[in-house]
C-alpha cells in the first residue's frame, strides 16, 4: 500500500489552473526534499516532469511547477491544455532507503 | 538515451523472474547515474522496486528485498532484475529506469516496459 495519498481525481476548464496534492509523513515528504512528479499517458511510461520538489527537467513545459509545504508536496498545472490530460503520480525518498509512489491522480480537461 | 526490457512475459509460479535492460546512447560504467526497476500494476500501481550504482551495492525496496536481486554487466552495458518465488501479485508491467545521482533519486529515462504475467 502506498505511504503517499492524492485526490483519485482533479478536473479543470482549458486555461485554469488546477493543483494536485499529494501527502505524506514526517518519515518522506516532512523531512526530504526528493518529491518527483509524474506524467502517464494510457499504455505510455511515466515521464518525469518535476524533480527534486520543484525542478522542472530540460524540455518540460513551464505550465508545471511545484511545492512543499510540511508533509504535503503540490503540482500546478497552469494554463490547463487538451493534451493534459493524463495520470499524474508523486513519488518521494523514505526512511527506509527507498522510494514510494502515490496512488496517482486522473486529470480531467472538461 | 533508450532503455530496452527483455525477458519472458510469462512466468510459472515459485520461479523466478529474469529481466534485462540494455542501454544503448550512454554507458552504465564509469557513472555517474544510477540505474533501477520499477514496476505497475492495476493492484499495486507504480512500485519501486530497487536501484543500483556500477561499482555499489544495489538497494532494495523492503517489502522485496528477501526476494529480488540487481545486477549489472559493463561488459554488456546491461542491468538485469531477478525476482524469486514469485506469485500472481507478481504480474505487472516491468520498467528499467536511468535515475538520478542518488539510489532513489527521480526516474529520468524509463524503458517502454514489458508485461509479466505470472501464471
Amino acid at each position: 500500500q502506498s505511504a503517499l495519498s492524492q485526490p483519485a481525481s482533479v478536473s479543470g476548464s482549458p486555461g485554469q489552473s488546477i493543483t494536485i496534492s499529494c501527502t505524506g509523513s514526517s518519515n518522506d515528504i516532512g523531512t526530504y526534499n526528493y518529491v518527483s512528479w509524474y506524467q502517464q499517458f494510457p499504455g505510455k511510461a511515466p515521464k518525469l516532469i518535476i524533480a527534486d520538489v520543484s525542478d522542472r527537467p530540460s524540455g518540460v513545459s513551464h505550465r508545471f511547477s511545484g511545492s512543499k509545504s510540511g508533509n504535503t508536496a503540490s503540482l500546478t498545472i497552469s494554463g490547463l491544455q487538451a493534451d493534459d490530460e493524463a495520470d499524474y503520480y508523486c513519488s518521494s525518498y523514505v526512511s527506509t532507503n527507498s522510494c514510494v509512489f502515490g496512488p496517482g491522480t486522473k486529470v480531467t480537461v472538461l | 538515451l533508450q532503455l530496452q526490457e527483455s525477458g519472458p512475459g510469462l512466468v510459472r509460479p515459485s520461479a523466478t523472474l529474469a529481466l534485462t535492460c540494455t542501454v544503448s546512447g550512454d554507458s552504465i560504467e564509469g557513472g555517474p547515474y544510477y540505474w533501477g526497476w520499477i514496476r505497475q500494476s492495476p493492484q499495486r500501481g507504480l512500485e519501486w522496486i530497487g536501484s543500483t550504482y556500477y561499482t555499489e551495492r544495489a538497494y532494495y525496496n523492503p517489502s522485496l528485498k528477501s526476494r529480488v536481486s540487481i545486477s549489472v554487466d559493463t561488459s554488456k552495458n546491461h542491468f538485469s532484475l531477478k525476482l524469486t518465488s514469485v506469485t500472481a501479485a507478481d504480474t505487472a508491467v516491468y520498467y528499467c529506469a536511468r535515475l538520478g545521482l542518488t539510489y532513489a533519486s527521480s526516474i529520468y529515462v524509463w524503458g517502454h516496459g514489458t508485461t509479466v504475467t505470472v501464471s
